[in-house]
């Protein structure tokens, strides 16, 4: 059974550019929810995907967007990047969107200079 | 508004000494109450749950957590700590109704074992 992968590791982009994480899924699981960890605390709640769709989403800009596909297989993009985007952002997949057990990946090191 | 607050930001413990981490938390019904281990550089690995039921869970790595309601916490505790248990913990809270997945989390403690 594969785990959560994500990718890249580590990104370095410049403020104003845009960026793409990815992150597969653990097999089986057909929900995707993206958190947004800053140095120093703890995972904040950007968005949820359910079978391609959104299904509920924390306090974050529009520049948030996200993507689910037919494979459960998910995006993260971020436009118009800040300064305060720096972060650890993690994915995690569960079972369905009733589940609380979540598996984490490792997450992408995102760094905006 | 549901929050979550670790007291603590950083505890060091001796080796084979007891542990306890504490959290509190902020929500109007009762809630799902999650602890969470992230190592250096790793994801977030679910330690223990606890949705109803018996207040005492047991969880992985030897860990137990106690469900209080009175005092809306959900403290950590571990009998004895193995050097291998420096990390960083995190509770988490989830609404109980339809909201699967969508965890609030506190800000962490880190843990250092002292030899």
């Amino acid at each position: 059974e594969t785990g959560v992968t994500q990718s890249p590791t580590h990104l370095i982009k410049t403020r104003g550019q845009q960026v793409t994480l990815r992150c597969s899924s653990q097999s089986g699981h057909n929900t995707v929810s993206w958190y947004q960890q800053a140095l120093g605390q703890g995972p904040q709640f950007i968005f949820q995907y359910y079978r391609e769709e959104e299904n509920g989403r924390g306090n974050f800009p529009p520049r948030f967007s996200g993507l689910q596909f037919p494979n459960y297989s998910s995006e993260l993009n971020v436009n118009a990047l800040e300064l305060d985007d720096s972060a650890l952002y993690l994915c995690a997949s569960s079972l369905d969107s009733f589940s609380y057990e979540q598996y984490f990946g490792p997450g992408t090191r995102l760094t905006v200079t | 508004a549901q929050s979550v607050t670790q007291p603590d930001i950083h505890i060091t413990v001796s080796e084979g000494a007891s542990l306890e981490l504490r959290c509190n938390y902020s929500y109007g019904a009762t809630p799902y109450l999650f602890w969470y281990v992230q190592s250096p550089g790793q994801g977030l690995q679910l330690l223990l749950k606890y949705f109803s039921g018996d207040t005492l869970v047991q969880g992985i790595k030897g860990f137990e957590a106690e469900f209080k309601r009175s005092q809306s916490s959900f403290n950590l505790r571990k009998p004895s700590v193995h050097w291998s248990d420096a990390a960083e913990y995190f509770c988490a809270v989830g609404p109980s109704y339809n909201q699967g997945g969508k965890l609030i989390f506190g800000q962490g403690t880190e843990l250092s074992v002292k030899p």
